[in-house]
């Protein structure tokens, strides 16, 4: 089965930690994006990356880290810069640029 | 800056009716438009994508038209049913840039 998967569905964060999140898709897809979802709100784009060991940020990059080392995988790492980290959490991949995106499930962001 | 506006925010009908979901773009030099569903808790489904040469897309009950001019694109419904309750959400790419805008969607309640 060809797809974008995210784990974990759930995470937790406590004050002052560092977490990521993975990304993961099969598609073959040269294209990967990570947005934030809040209540009430359109998606918004923190990092997107248009090729391997190439990225660039998107409109609220600011606490957020990602790498692309690897086709296939695109980690957002949540850094304790962020102070608002509460969130759904996307991430989506395309054959190009402003191709159709196709999207994983989602990962919820709490924090204790 | 291109916003992408949908209006309204929440939505209720009976079953069986036909329903139309409207998305306003401010800027019209857009490269493609898209319209997505999303289930509660859950990623991004693509529903149709509109070419900016395109007029309008079909699939299966669901239409979708796109006027650049004005800057409107429409989703039309037809013979609504409880499964397509849901926040349906457009999206537009720009022709300058990578990156595509989201409205904030409209949540869809259809009773049965």
């Amino acid at each position: 089965d060809g797809g974008i998967t995210q784990s974990p569905k759930y995470l937790f964060r406590k004050e002052g930690q560092n977490v990521t999140l993975s990304c993961e898709q099969n598609l073959n897809h040269d294209a990967m994006y990570w947005y934030r979802q809040d209540p009430g709100q359109g998606l918004r784009l923190i990092y997107y990356s248009q090729i391997v060991n190439d990225f660039q940020k998107g409109d609220i990059a600011e606490g957020y880290s990602v790498s692309r080392e690897k086709k296939e995988s695109f980690p957002l790492t949540v850094t304790s810069a962020q102070k608002n980290p509460t969130a759904f959490y996307l991430c989506a991949s395309s054959f190009g640029g402003r191709e159709t995106q196709y999207f994983g499930p989602g990962t919820r962001l709490l924090v204790l | 800056k291109q916003e992408v506006t949908q209006i309204p925010a929440a939505l209720s009908v009976p079953e069986g009716e036909n329903l139309v979901l409207n998305c306003s773009f401010t800027d019209s030099a857009i490269y493609n438009l898209q319209w997505f569903r999303q289930d509660p808790g859950k990623g991004l489904t693509s529903l149709l994508l509109i070419q900016s040469s395109q007029r309008e897309q079909t699939s299966g009950r669901l239409n979708a038209s796109l006027d650049k001019s004005s800057g409107r694109s429409t989703l039309y419904i037809a013979a609504s049913q409880p499964g397509d309750s849901a926040t349906y959400l457009c999206a537009v790419a720009h022709t300058g840039g990578f990156k595509t805008i989201f409205g904030a969607g409209t949540r869809l309640f259809v009773k049965a």
